[in-house]
């Protein structure tokens, strides 16, 4: 069964500062995996998606990546802003059954000014 | 504009009031799913469907059914709403390869008291 753990759950970090969320998964049978944002209460924003046959990639200042045979990622954001606070979600796509995205329960971002 | 719509956005009710959450999508997706997201669980697929008329179970389809008669549309039914229900409920499209990123509605809060 696919888990998806995200660490750490919780990061604060103050304006302008580089940093890495971590996403890994237990079961490399994956079509995709895509990272997410949500705002408190609100929808899921899709970030980024990474084919499985894909190392990498890039919007603006997050940049994604993805090493599938040790299953992990990792979701970069350059030179943080207070309007990045919110909690990313990373998800995989099984192959097989359902096709469903299973989710991490996140990583909440707290951008100081 | 492509798009996945959900309605009611809100929705307080009471226990056993029969109800139904629409899910509607544009971009003529064979894929279609129901997630609820709970805090502390993160987000869990109920019912998904490969195309019309194909409809089965995912993770926690208990108190839930679901209809697939048009391929646009994907209502989620409660037919006897109970407090454990209560809970974030998101609709996703895709294409029905599983390489291809899943699409978000923008989410239905629903309470029931």
């Amino acid at each position: 069964k696919q888990e998806v753990t995200q660490i750490p759950a919780a990061l604060s970090v103050p304006e302008g500062e580089n940093l890495v969320l971590n996403c890994s998964f237990t079961d490399s049978a994956i079509y995709n995996l895509q990272w997410f944002r949500q705002d408190p209460g609100k929808g899921l924003t899709s970030l980024l998606l990474i084919q499985s046959s894909q190392r990498e990639q890039t919007s603006g200042r997050l940049n994604a990546s993805l090493d599938k045979s040790s299953g992990r990622s990792t979701l970069y954001i350059a030179a943080s802003q207070p309007g990045d606070s919110a909690t990313y979600l990373c998800a995989v796509r099984s192959q097989g059954g359902s096709e469903k995205l299973v989710f991490g329960k996140g990583t909440k971002l707290t951008v100081n000014p | 504009e492509a798009q996945v719509t959900q309605n009611p956005r809100y929705l307080i009710t009471v226990t056993g009031k029969k109800l139904t959450v629409t899910c509607s999508q544009n971009m003529n997706h064979e894929y279609m799913s129901w997630y609820r997201q709970d805090p502390g669980l993160g987000l869990r697929q109920i019912y998904y469907s490969m195309n019309v008329e194909v409809t089965d179970k995912g993770d926690v389809p208990e108190g839930y059914k679901v209809s697939r008669k048009e391929k646009r549309n994907f209502p989620l039914i409660l037919e006897s709403p109970s407090p454990n229900q209560t809970s974030l409920y998101f609709c996703a499209s895709s294409p029905w390869q599983g390489m291809n990123k899943q699409f978000f509605g923008p989410g239905t809060r629903l309470t029931v008291l």
